[in-house]
């Protein structure tokens, strides 16, 4: 069974860099074909993907935010590791990580199963 | 990037249909994926690739397209239905782009 839990501070202040950690069971980034995703929803508000790791290393980063962004994966522990650099009050939001679906097509993925998510603020 | 568009809010009456569309440039040439989102609860996908349904989503949920279009339709609305659906697709980039999203209200 797949799950996926979230972690990192919930507080940060404006400037500063976030970690957030997505631990994961039930797959492994050593397979081909899987990858995990970040997605962050601020409150109130819609969803907005953020960065995708796949088994091979392949990266993609939303380019509205791909300066800030950078997603790594640590096979031997089962996780995903995204950091977001300069944070600021509207970084603010629940940030998620989820299983990526595809049938094969790779760049045509939906998300199956996501973590609880974490709620970041920023704030001095 | 591209974007997608989703009607803000739908409201209907218990039993009644219920149609959410989901509108983009790039729609014919990619999946479609939606997701229900209760209040203080993470996403669900309720539909994969536009028109097939995860185990364990009720029969009454179901997906079509038509063009630039896709559409999740909710036949005989329960109460539990109410929620925040979202379309999700993404572009030949590799680039996911979610809808705004519409709340559902069961009247």
């Amino acid at each position: 069974q797949i799950s996926l839990k979230e972690s990192g501070p919930t507080l940060v202040k404006p400037t500063q860099t976030l970690t957030l950690t997505c631990t994961f069971s039930g797959f492994s980034l050593r397979t081909s074909g899987v990858g995990v995703g970040w997605i962050r929803q601020p409150p109130g508000e819609a969803l907005e993907w953020l960065a995708l790791v796949y088994w091979d290393d392949d990266k993609r980063y939303s380019p509205s935010l791909k300066s800030r962004l950078t997603i790594t994966k640590d096979t031997s522990k089962n996780q995903v590791v995204l950091t977001v650099t300069n944070m600021d009050p509207v970084d603010t939001a629940t940030y998620y990580c989820a299983h990526i679906f595809h049938d094969g097509h790779y760049l045509k993925y939906g998300f199956d199963i996501w973590g609880q998510g974490t709620m970041v603020t920023v704030s001095s | 990037s591209y974007g997608l568009t989703q009607p803000p809010s739908v409201s209907v009456s218990p039993g009644q249909t219920a149609r959410i569309t989901c509108s983009g440039d790039a729609l014919p040439n990619q999946y479609t994926y939606w997701y229900q989102q209760k209040p203080g609860q993470a996403p669900v996908v309720v539909m994969y690739k536009g028109s097939e349904r995860p185990s364990g989503i009720p029969e009454r949920f179901s997906g079509s397209s038509s063009g630039t279009t896709v559409t999740l339709t909710i036949s005989g609305v329960q109460a539990e239905d109410e929620a925040d659906y979202y379309c999700q697709s993404a572009d030949r980039s590799g680039t996911a782009v979610f809808g705004g999203g519409t709340k559902l209200t069961v009247l």
